[in-house]
């Protein structure tokens, strides 16, 4: 049974479109984080979250802790958005739990 | 901007050989982490440190595996007697927080290692 669920596991968009990505988890958490894994395999935190919502340039992070769900919004999307996005439920002391990821691929 | 180093990118090396991957967290954070990711499979915890110390660790962290923070900057993973399956990227991160409470903070990631076991 997954802890972390994500979806969609694919997605492919045309540049400027709205993306959602979504997070669900069934564990008790700390925190949220999403990550932002490129082809060449390294990893960018995007956000944290406990709860609410955070916003850096393009990108919005929504949580539900009632519902424990989680929203990862790319607006007016562009090939460099192209990447895999990861949802992470975060335990006590740093134990994160992962999700296997959103692969998004933006056309031109 | 700081950030995490991992050396080496690629190792490779033969079965039941020790390994170890080297790692230089931010200099001011407090709590060290490594995770791994199989290809083509998720990322997984494996240990997370402060103080010294092994703070938490999951099952897939067992008697093979060792982490030492020898000199006040590196942050070192051990793999004793590695195994084919030990074939993953290993990532290294960091993050800061308040001294005495636990707060897992934002993760700054290094580039990862890629070891192949053979």
């Amino acid at each position: 049974k997954n802890e972390v669920e994500q979806s969609p596991q694919n997605l492919t968009a045309q540049e400027g479109e709205f993306i959602t990505i979504n997070c669900s988890y069934s564990v008790g958490i700390s925190a949220l984080h999403w990550l932002q894994q490129h082809p060449g395999g390294g990893i960018v935190s995007l956000f944290m979250l406990s709860s609410g919502k955070k916003k850096h340039g393009r990108l919005i992070a929504t949580i539900n802790i009632q519902e424990k769900h989680s929203s990862l919004h790319i607006t007016a999307s562009h090939p460099r958005d192209s990447a895999v996005y990861i949802c992470a439920a975060s335990r006590s002391q740093g134990n994160l739990i992962f999700g296997k990821g959103t692969k998004l691929s933006v056309k031109p | 901007e700081p950030e995490v180093t991992q050396t080496p990118s690629h190792q490779v090396t033969q079965m039941g050989q020790e390994v170890i991957l080297r790692c230089v967290p931010i200099s001011n954070h407090l709590y060290f982490y490594w995770y791994r990711q199989i290809l083509g499979q998720k990322v997984e915890f494996l240990v997370s440190f402060y103080n010294n110390e092994i703070s938490e660790k999951s099952e897939i962290f067992d008697d093979q595996f060792s982490v030492e923070r020898p000199d006040g900057s590196n942050f070192t993973l051990k793999i004793r007697s590695t195994k084919l399956e030990d074939s993953a990227m290993y990532f290294c991160a960091s993050s800061g927080g308040l001294a005495g409470v636990w707060y897992t903070g934002e993760l700054f990631f290094g580039e990862g290692s890629r070891l192949t076991v053979l």
